[in-house]
């Protein structure tokens, strides 16, 4: 199994529109949890950190499952500038820094 | 903040080539990880240093791959021989060494292996 898996997409979505999608992750010792959004040709860039309660950040909400072990991340009133591939990242085998991460839910919002 | 910066850019080599891909990272971060993202295998871990020390190298696909972090403000990833299989783009990013810090990445580099 792999330690991180996202479904790649992609999610079309119209604009206004919700979309959301989860990631599952296999180490169950799991403690550092994050959404990456990566722009086409550019480099990962820290979209929020997930934590155990949940949180938002304006569209934005993260959500933790520790019992089936996924985290899921929902964008309400989705933009056009939201389009982009939404990476799953999970401190995997070997502690805390090694980072595990998925390859990705690609987001295309259509106007 | 300058943030992470990595040179070059881009590169374009032959077969049989050394590449060297070059790291900073930011300052105070003593964490450091080299990341390699295909299309197809996605992101990943080559290696990581702590405090400059190679903590984690498994991922390093195989003996032409070296990296070194001779102090805490530079890094560095050497293929040699290249081969076109090699071709990817290469990240480096830097984080605190606490749990829940984020990485931090730099623009990657480009390698083009022909």
């Amino acid at each position: 199994r792999k330690e991180v898996e996202q479904d790649p997409g992609p999610f079309n979505v119209p604009e206004g529109a919700t979309v959301a999608f989860n990631c599952t992750y296999s180490n169950s010792a799991s403690q550092s949890f994050f959404w990456y959004r990566q722009d086409c040709r550019k480099e990962p860039k820290l979209l929020m950190s997930v934590y155990s309660s949940g949180n938002e950040d304006g569209r934005f909400t993260a959500q933790l499952n520790r019992a089936s072990q996924y985290i899921s991340l929902l964008i309400r009133d989705s933009k056009l500038s939201d389009s982009a591939t939404y990476l799953c990242v999970v401190n995997g085998q070997g502690g805390n820094n090694r980072l595990a991460f998925g390859k990705g839910n690609q987001v295309v919002v259509i106007p | 903040d300058a943030g992470v910066i990595q040179s070059p850019r881009h590169e374009v080599t032959e077969m049989g080539q050394e590449v060297t891909l070059r790291c900073k990272p930011i300052s105070g971060h003593n964490s450091l990880f080299w990341y390699r993202q295909t299309m197809m295998r996605g992101l990943e871990l080559l290696i990581y240093f702590n405090n400059n020390v190679p903590i984690d190298d498994s991922g390093m696909p195989e003996d032409r791959f070296s990296a070194k972090m001779p102090n805490a403000s530079f890094s560095t990833l050497k293929i040699q021989p290249s081969e076109p299989r090699d071709s990817a783009v290469y990240f480096c990013a830097s984080s605190l060494d606490r749990n829940n810090s984020p990485l931090h990445f730099g623009n990657g580099t480009r390698l083009t292996v022909t």
